[in-house]
Protein backbone atom coordinates (compact mmCIF):
# COMPACT_ATOMS: atom_id res chain seq x y z
CA UNK A 1 0.00 0.00 0.00
CA UNK A 2 1.67 3.45 -1.07
CA UNK A 3 2.39 6.09 1.42
CA UNK A 4 0.83 9.41 1.61
CA UNK A 5 3.36 11.19 -1.62
CA UNK A 6 3.93 14.97 -1.06
CA UNK A 7 4.86 16.81 -4.12
CA UNK A 8 7.46 18.99 -5.01
CA UNK A 9 10.14 17.63 -2.25
CA UNK A 10 11.51 20.86 -2.30
CA UNK A 11 11.51 24.12 -3.96
CA UNK A 12 12.97 27.43 -4.03
CA UNK A 13 10.65 30.70 -4.60
CA UNK A 14 11.52 34.40 -4.24
CA UNK A 15 9.40 37.06 -1.84
CA UNK A 16 5.97 37.96 -3.81
CA UNK A 17 5.39 34.58 -5.55
CA UNK A 18 2.76 31.88 -4.80
CA UNK A 19 3.17 28.11 -4.41
CA UNK A 20 1.33 24.87 -4.35
CA UNK A 21 1.94 21.97 -2.86
CA UNK A 22 0.70 18.36 -3.31
CA UNK A 23 -0.74 15.40 -1.06
CA UNK A 24 -1.66 12.22 -2.13
CA UNK A 25 -3.14 9.95 0.67
CA UNK A 26 -3.41 6.81 1.00
CA UNK A 27 -5.67 4.73 -0.07
CA UNK A 28 -8.97 5.07 1.08
CA UNK A 29 -7.99 7.73 3.68
CA UNK A 30 -10.42 10.20 3.47
CA UNK A 31 -8.70 13.51 5.42
CA UNK A 32 -5.97 15.40 4.67
CA UNK A 33 -4.35 17.72 7.31
CA UNK A 34 -1.70 20.32 6.76
CA UNK A 35 0.92 21.36 8.84
CA UNK A 36 3.76 23.80 9.03
CA UNK A 37 6.93 23.13 11.05
CA UNK A 38 9.52 25.86 11.42
CA UNK A 39 12.59 25.68 13.94
CA UNK A 40 11.00 28.58 15.97
CA UNK A 41 7.36 27.48 16.19
CA UNK A 42 7.56 23.72 15.83
CA UNK A 43 4.41 22.11 13.98
CA UNK A 44 1.69 24.61 13.83
CA UNK A 45 -1.72 22.79 12.31
CA UNK A 46 -2.87 24.65 8.84
CA UNK A 47 -6.29 22.95 7.86
CA UNK A 48 -8.10 19.90 7.11
CA UNK A 49 -10.21 18.69 5.11
CA UNK A 50 -12.41 16.25 4.69
CA UNK A 51 -14.67 14.42 1.45
CA UNK A 52 -13.54 18.10 -0.22
CA UNK A 53 -15.04 19.97 2.69
CA UNK A 54 -12.35 22.34 5.27
CA UNK A 55 -13.24 20.76 8.46
CA UNK A 56 -10.66 22.96 10.56
CA UNK A 57 -8.74 25.84 10.13
CA UNK A 58 -5.48 26.64 11.95
CA UNK A 59 -4.67 30.12 13.05
CA UNK A 60 -2.52 31.68 9.34
CA UNK A 61 -3.46 34.34 7.22
CA UNK A 62 -5.65 34.13 4.55
CA UNK A 63 -2.51 33.35 2.03
CA UNK A 64 -2.62 29.89 2.98
CA UNK A 65 -5.37 28.28 1.32
CA UNK A 66 -6.04 24.79 0.50
CA UNK A 67 -8.72 22.54 -1.11
CA UNK A 68 -9.15 18.51 -1.29
CA UNK A 69 -10.50 17.43 -4.60
CA UNK A 70 -12.99 13.89 -5.35
CA UNK A 71 -9.93 11.21 -4.64
CA UNK A 72 -8.73 12.53 -1.89
CA UNK A 73 -5.55 14.74 -3.36
CA UNK A 74 -5.16 17.90 -1.60
CA UNK A 75 -3.23 21.19 -2.53
CA UNK A 76 -2.27 24.11 -0.33
CA UNK A 77 -1.26 27.19 -1.96
CA UNK A 78 0.59 29.96 -0.03
CA UNK A 79 0.38 33.56 -2.23
CA UNK A 80 2.27 36.40 -1.93
CA UNK A 81 4.98 34.64 -0.27
CA UNK A 82 7.01 36.10 2.78
CA UNK A 83 10.56 35.20 4.03
CA UNK A 84 8.91 33.64 7.00
CA UNK A 85 7.02 31.32 4.93
CA UNK A 86 10.50 29.41 5.14
CA UNK A 87 9.44 25.88 6.16
CA UNK A 88 8.94 22.13 5.88
CA UNK A 89 5.33 21.78 5.09
CA UNK A 90 3.97 18.53 6.14
CA UNK A 91 0.55 16.67 5.37
CA UNK A 92 -1.01 13.84 6.75
CA UNK A 93 -3.73 11.53 6.14
CA UNK A 94 -6.27 9.37 8.10
CA UNK A 95 -9.34 7.12 7.62
CA UNK A 96 -11.85 9.50 8.52
CA UNK A 97 -11.79 12.79 10.37
CA UNK A 98 -11.61 13.10 14.32
CA UNK A 99 -9.28 10.85 17.00
CA UNK A 100 -7.85 8.40 14.38
CA UNK A 101 -4.25 7.10 13.26
CA UNK A 102 -2.12 10.15 11.28
CA UNK A 103 0.14 8.95 8.48
CA UNK A 104 2.18 11.33 7.34
CA UNK A 105 4.26 12.29 3.69
CA UNK A 106 7.94 13.57 3.83
CA UNK A 107 7.15 17.24 3.72
CA UNK A 108 7.65 19.52 0.92
CA UNK A 109 10.70 21.67 2.09
CA UNK A 110 9.94 25.72 1.07
CA UNK A 111 12.82 28.33 0.97
CA UNK A 112 11.77 31.77 0.20
CA UNK A 113 14.27 33.51 -0.78
CA UNK B 1 1.71 28.86 29.18
CA UNK B 2 1.18 26.82 26.18
CA UNK B 3 -1.33 24.03 26.45
CA UNK B 4 0.89 20.87 25.19
CA UNK B 5 4.14 20.75 27.36
CA UNK B 6 6.79 18.36 26.83
CA UNK B 7 9.79 17.36 29.18
CA UNK B 8 12.86 17.28 28.80
CA UNK B 9 13.80 19.60 25.49
CA UNK B 10 16.70 17.74 24.98
CA UNK B 11 17.74 14.45 26.48
CA UNK B 12 21.32 12.26 26.03
CA UNK B 13 21.39 9.27 27.10
CA UNK B 14 24.07 6.28 26.86
CA UNK B 15 22.56 2.80 24.82
CA UNK B 16 20.75 0.75 27.22
CA UNK B 17 19.08 3.32 29.01
CA UNK B 18 15.61 3.30 29.63
CA UNK B 19 14.14 6.37 28.78
CA UNK B 20 11.06 8.59 29.56
CA UNK B 21 9.68 11.45 28.20
CA UNK B 22 6.66 13.26 29.87
CA UNK B 23 3.73 15.26 27.72
CA UNK B 24 1.35 17.40 30.22
CA UNK B 25 -1.80 18.54 28.59
CA UNK B 26 -4.26 21.59 29.69
CA UNK B 27 -7.14 21.28 27.51
CA UNK B 28 -9.77 18.41 27.23
CA UNK B 29 -8.47 15.73 24.74
CA UNK B 30 -10.64 13.13 22.36
CA UNK B 31 -6.88 11.32 21.86
CA UNK B 32 -3.41 11.65 22.98
CA UNK B 33 -0.64 10.80 19.64
CA UNK B 34 3.27 10.07 20.28
CA UNK B 35 5.16 10.51 17.09
CA UNK B 36 9.05 10.52 15.85
CA UNK B 37 10.67 12.32 13.40
CA UNK B 38 13.87 11.66 11.94
CA UNK B 39 16.29 14.14 10.40
CA UNK B 40 14.67 14.53 6.98
CA UNK B 41 11.83 15.81 8.48
CA UNK B 42 9.25 12.17 8.00
CA UNK B 43 6.97 12.02 10.80
CA UNK B 44 5.92 8.40 12.12
CA UNK B 45 3.04 7.88 14.51
CA UNK B 46 3.88 5.40 17.44
CA UNK B 47 0.75 5.46 18.92
CA UNK B 48 -2.46 6.51 19.63
CA UNK B 49 -4.60 6.49 23.17
CA UNK B 50 -6.84 8.32 25.02
CA UNK B 51 -6.94 5.73 28.05
CA UNK B 52 -4.03 3.38 29.83
CA UNK B 53 -1.28 2.10 28.13
CA UNK B 54 -0.08 1.07 25.07
CA UNK B 55 3.23 -1.07 23.83
CA UNK B 56 4.76 -1.82 20.71
CA UNK B 57 7.83 -3.68 20.80
CA UNK B 58 10.52 -1.56 23.09
CA UNK B 59 8.43 1.69 23.12
CA UNK B 60 5.56 1.57 26.13
CA UNK B 61 3.33 4.85 26.19
CA UNK B 62 0.64 5.74 29.07
CA UNK B 63 -1.96 8.44 29.61
CA UNK B 64 -3.30 9.41 32.75
CA UNK B 65 -6.51 11.25 32.05
CA UNK B 66 -7.42 12.65 35.34
CA UNK B 67 -3.70 14.08 36.07
CA UNK B 68 -3.56 15.07 31.98
CA UNK B 69 -0.37 13.87 32.32
CA UNK B 70 1.36 10.87 29.24
CA UNK B 71 4.59 9.81 29.39
CA UNK B 72 6.34 7.63 26.41
CA UNK B 73 9.25 4.97 27.13
CA UNK B 74 11.47 3.45 25.34
CA UNK B 75 13.29 0.78 27.47
CA UNK B 76 16.56 -0.92 25.95
CA UNK B 77 17.51 2.14 24.09
CA UNK B 78 19.29 2.07 20.94
CA UNK B 79 21.29 4.75 18.65
CA UNK B 80 18.89 4.05 16.08
CA UNK B 81 16.15 5.53 18.53
CA UNK B 82 17.64 9.39 18.34
CA UNK B 83 15.02 11.51 16.91
CA UNK B 84 12.81 14.11 17.75
CA UNK B 85 9.19 12.43 19.51
CA UNK B 86 6.90 14.86 19.53
CA UNK B 87 2.94 14.60 21.57
CA UNK B 88 0.01 16.14 20.03
CA UNK B 89 -3.59 16.31 21.84
CA UNK B 90 -6.23 16.04 19.98
CA UNK B 91 -9.24 18.65 20.92
CA UNK B 92 -12.63 18.26 20.99
CA UNK B 93 -12.73 19.69 17.90
CA UNK B 94 -10.48 16.95 17.16
CA UNK B 95 -7.96 19.79 15.81
CA UNK B 96 -4.60 18.74 16.56
CA UNK B 97 -2.40 20.37 19.13
CA UNK B 98 1.44 19.90 18.95
CA UNK B 99 3.76 19.55 22.20
CA UNK B 100 7.71 21.13 20.84
CA UNK B 101 9.29 17.76 21.09
CA UNK B 102 11.58 16.50 22.80
CA UNK B 103 14.82 15.62 21.06
CA UNK B 104 16.69 12.30 21.86
CA UNK B 105 20.70 11.02 21.33
CA UNK B 106 21.46 7.96 22.50
CA UNK B 107 24.80 7.21 21.97
CA UNK B 108 26.75 3.98 21.40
Amino acid sequence: KAGVTQTPRYLIKTRGQQVTLSCSPISGHRSVSWYQQTPGQGLQFLFEYFSETQRNKGNFPGRFSGRQFSNSRSEMNVSTLELGDSALYLCASSLLTGPGELFFGEGSRLTVL
Amino acid sequence: KNEVEQSPQNLTAQEGEFITINCSYSVGISALHWLQQHPGGGIVSLFMLSSGKKKHGRLIATINIQEKHSSLHITASHPRDSAVYICAVGSSNYQLIWGAGTKLIIKP
